[in-house]
């Protein structure tokens, strides 16, 4: 079955950077982007950015712009989300999780409208910043 | 950027009784609309997918309906295992979400 494996949880010092990575199995690894997602307690969840494994294309959130870089590793099938600069209110749950659309399966089309959404997540791993 | 409201924050009811949670957004999104649902501890689920259509493995006493900018969630009949958050989404937005609790 289809599952997003995470890395364990972290704890790191404000100022310093953390690399979460996220290995999906159960699929074709290059035919679905990934998406990181964070979720301060008590909070909604808030979309980091995304990446397209096959072409190893990034987009991200504006506000994280300038400190987050994701990336991925067709051999060993890995994605990673390195977000540095860490402050207190970097302390969340991330998530990466698994777009709904399958690009190889569409011979590399975007969605209708470019409409999809997560339909796999992982467990999420949690980063305390302190 | 569109912004999804959602209503009302908390929803107090007991099993057997019916949902309905309002997610309206900013601007049209026509029916490209997401519901999750979110226990403790636990990543978001995947419930409704297009505004109406539910995912896999997801129970019929969940239904979506609503296109443009007012979309709804109900949950005909709540089991106890329906006591969660639940999220709207579309595309990088978020709404603030709904507690369903007893």
């Amino acid at each position: 079955q289809v599952q997003l494996v995470q890395s364990g949880n972290e704890v790191r010092k404000p100022g310093a950077s953390v690399k979460i990575s996220c290995k999906p199995s159960g699929y074709m690894f290059i035919a679905h982007y990934i998406h990181w997602v964070r979720q301060a307690p008590g909070q909604g969840p808030e979309w980091m950015g995304r990446l397209n494994p096959s072409a190893g294309v990034t987009r991200y959130a504006q506000r994280f712009q300038d400190r987050i870089t994701i990336g991925g590793d067709t051999t060993t099938r890995t994605v990673f989300m390195e977000l540095t600069n860490l402050a207190s209110d970097d302390t969340a749950v991330y998530y990466c999780a698994r777009d709904s659309w399958d690009y190889v399966a569409h011979a590399g089309y975007s969605p209708p409208n470019d409409y999809s959404y997560m339909d796999v997540w992982g467990k999420g791993t949690t980063v305390i910043v302190s | 950027e569109i912004v999804l409201t959602q209503s009302p924050a908390t929803l107090s009811l007991s099993p057997g009784e019916v949902a309905t949670l309002s997610c309206r957004a900013s601007q049209s999104v026509n029916s490209q609309l997401t519901w999750y649902q979110q226990k403790p501890g636990q990543a978001p689920r995947l419930l409704i997918y297009d505004a109406f259509t539910r995912a896999t493995g997801i129970p019929p006493r969940f239904s979506g309906r609503g296109s443009g900018t007012d979309f709804t969630l109900t949950i005909s009949s709540l089991e106890p295992e329906d006591f969660a958050v639940y999220y709207c989404q579309q595309r990088t937005t978020f709404g603030g979400g709904t507690r369903v609790e007893i």
